[in-house]
């Protein structure tokens, strides 16, 4: 069974601090998705990841991918009270006999920046 | 105007009723798909279309059925709604980046259904 674990699950942070939330899958693949959901809206699109060691950074934000560990992680820098969401990772389900293009996301972390 | 749009935004019906949300696109793309999310649950792939004659389930697609009318409009339905139904419905579409087999998803604002 194809699998994406996100841990943590729930996450209070304050503000100014360091955090990263991890996503690990079990199937070899090497095209990974960051999304963020703001409470009571839809899934905006953060970074795409393409091949082993992509990283990629936009403002507070850095996704990395490590196909090999079969790991993602999202890297939150001194944090702040905007970057409060949800964060979903998601992977291509290609490599499980599914359709290339068809995500299976994980549960997502519920990210709390407090001042 | 937004890309992806869903009607009804909100619902609630009863137990046994039959109800339809639909979902259309002005992005131009092929592929369209419909999610439900449940807190603590992430979402989960119902059905998929690649284009108007293909139709696949997925992983939760018992007391659900799917209709694509044309390449922009892909509508969900639940023949006869249970209280456990009761969701975060999105439509997504996407198409592939070329010669990256890459196919980034677009999600629709969600229609928000209770099922009492």
């Amino acid at each position: 069974e194809l699998k994406v674990e996100q841990n943590p699950l729930f996450l209070s942070m304050q503000e100014g601090k360091n955090y990263t939330i991890y996503c690990n899958y079990s199937t070899t693949s090497d095209r990974l998705y960051w999304y963020r959901q703001d409470p009571g809206k839809s899934l905006e699109s953060l970074f795409v990841l393409l091949s082993n060691g992509a990283v990629k950074q936009e403002g507070r934000l850095m996704a990395s991918l490590d196909t090999k560990a079969r790991l993602s992680t999202l890297h939150i820098t001194a944090a702040v009270h905007d970057l409060s969401a949800t964060y979903f990772c998601a992977v291509d389900w290609l490599h499980y006999g599914g359709s290339q293009g068809n995500l299976i996301f994980g549960k997502g972390t519920k990210l709390s920046v407090k001042p | 105007d937004a890309d992806v749009t869903q009607t009804p935004r909100n619902r609630i019906t009863k137990t046994g009723k039959r109800i339809m949300l639909e979902c259309s696109q002005t992005k131009g793309h092929d592929r369209m798909y419909w999610y439900r999310q449940d807190p603590g649950l992430g979402l989960r792939l119902i059905y998929y279309s690649f284009d108007v004659k293909d139709i696949n389930k997925g992983e939760i697609s018992d007391g659900y059925s799917v209709s694509r009318q044309a390449q922009a409009k892909f509508s969900l339905s639940l023949e006869s709604a249970i209280p456990n139904q009761t969701a975060l419905y999105f439509c997504a579409t996407s198409e592939e980046r070329p010669g990256q087999g890459l196919y980034e998803q677009y999600f629709g604002p969600g229609t928000r259904l209770t099922v009492t």
